[in-house]
């Protein structure tokens, strides 16, 4: 079956921009999870949705970040005036109730 | 704060040659443990996962693990790598009490397999 997608892939943007990341998760899956891969932080997590409870928001880096799951499955990561210390690639991952994540390919954002 | 070290950020060697990377990790409690890798140009897979039981793990191509709670370790190993085991390997723990479903990572270690 189909995994995590995510788009866009790539996503570069200027200095102050908002942008909007895209998740798709396997379906069926109640838990879905964003972090963040960049150099020399290695990957972080930043929040994380299960089923019909309050996400966890405990990871996010600012009040610039924010995201939603609608109807329980697709996911949108927003980041408000970007800066450039939120380049990174942002993963997203789907979980099945067994502890076990499954990510997707990650959106790689570039702020100029 | 827990965190999680992976012991090498770099490692070469040469096919047919063992590998084994270390992982520890700080939280006293109860841990989920698991081992991802990322080829290059693809994402993230898991490997292996412990929760409980056998502490010796056996994953996916060849790859095992094992939990030394005593030492706060949980190791990875293959006793004979391909060229095709070139990619970077992360550590990631998961408390089971209020850290429920997050994963903390270690910082990777990029592995190199010469032919």
């Amino acid at each position: 079956g189909a995994g995590v997608s995510q788009s866009p892939s790539n996503k570069v943007t200027e200095k102050g921009k908002d942008v909007e990341l895209r998740c798709d998760p396997i379906s069926g899956h109640t838990a879905l999870y964003w972090y963040r891969q960049s150099l020399g932080q290695g990957l972080e997590f930043l929040i994380y949705f299960q089923g019909n409870s309050a996400p966890d928001k405990s990871g996010l880096p600012s009040d610039r970040f924010s995201a939603e799951r609608t109807g329980g499955s697709v996911s949108t990561l927003t980041i408000q005036r970007t800066q450039q210390e939120d380049s990174a690639v942002y993963l997203c991952a789907s979980g099945n109730g067994y502890n076990e994540q499954f990510f997707g390919p990650g959106t790689r954002l570039t702020v100029l | 704060a827990q965190s999680v070290s992976q012991h090498n950020h770099h490692v070469i060697l040469s096919e047919a040659a063992s590998l084994e990377l270390g992982c520890n990790y700080s939280y006293g409690g109860t841990v989920n443990l698991f081992w991802y890798v990322q080829y290059p140009g693809q994402h993230l897979q898991l490997l292996l996962k412990y929760f409980s039981g056998d502490p010796l793990v056996k994953g996916i191509k060849g790859f095992e693990a094992e939990f030394i709670k005593s030492k706060f370790s949980f190791n990875l190993r293959k006793p004979s790598v391909q060229w095709s085991d070139t990619a970077e390997y992360f550590c990631a723990v998961e408390k089971t009490t209020d850290s429920w479903g997050k994963l903390q990572f270690g910082a990777g270690t990029q592995v190199v397999v010469t032919p």
